[in-house]
């Protein structure tokens, strides 16, 4: 099983990008990366998926380099209703969750 | 579509008393899942159902019970609750790898 590791916590200003780094070192050859968000008292929510090199939605940027052992989520422009937990999860028959990194962004 | 729905919203149980979670999904997904969230925790994986009539241990089944009724639903049961069960409970379906997470069931064991 692939297991996810993230830093705990991470703060940033409003207006600024964020970059959250997940290594993931043994991650399997049909394995795809998935980033959630959580806020308090609510279930985590999708973000972005991705399987290799780069992945863009409307929200964030997923890049994962040619190993595939780590991946990073950018949130561009951060503001105070992005401060939550980002989960990083590769994604197997039973999608197991680590601790999550807690993004702070102070104004 | 309501997505996932999870009952009850909240319960508090004595020590020794059991119940059922109940979670539906109208999303006609494969896979369901259940997860518990301690304070200030990540989730962590009790049990999970990759298809209808399968279930399999996730990271922390012991003092549990699920059953995968029909594609739809997927009932988590405590036997004897245990004060080491007060948490947050999150029942999620997918297919086959986005989650759709349901509001969450607060338990209380005391």
């Amino acid at each position: 099983l692939a297991k996810t590791t993230q830093p705990i916590s991470m703060d940033s200003y409003e207006g600024q990008e964020v970059n959250i780094t997940c290594s993931h070192n043994n991650i399997a050859t049909n394995d795809y990366i998935t980033w959630y968000q959580q806020f308090p008292s609510q279930g985590p929510r999708f973000i972005i998926q991705g399987y290799k090199t780069k992945v863009t939605n409307e929200v964030a940027s997923l890049f994962i380099p040619a190993d595939r052992k780590s991946s990073t989520l950018s949130l561009p422009r951060v503001s105070l209703s992005d401060t939550a937990v980002y989960y990083c999860l590769v994604n197997n028959n039973d999608m197991r969750f680590g601790a999550g990194t807690r993004l702070t962004v102070k104004p | 579509n309501a997505g996932v729905t999870q009952t009850p919203k909240f319960q508090v149980l004595k020590t020794g008393q059991s119940m059922t979670l109940q979670c539906a999904q109208d999303m006609n997904h494969n896979s369901m899942y259940w997860y518990r969230q301690d304070p200030g925790m990540g989730l962590r994986l009790i049990y999970y159902s990759a298809s209808e009539g399968t279930t399999d241990k996730g990271e922390v089944p012991n003092g549990y019970n699920v059953s995968r009724l029909n594609k739809r639903e997927f009932s988590l049961r405590l036997e004897s609750a245990a004060p080491s069960q007060t948490s947050v409970y999150f029942c999620a379906s997918s297919d086959p790898w986005e989650q759709y997470f349901g509001p969450g069931t607060r338990l209380t064991v005391t």
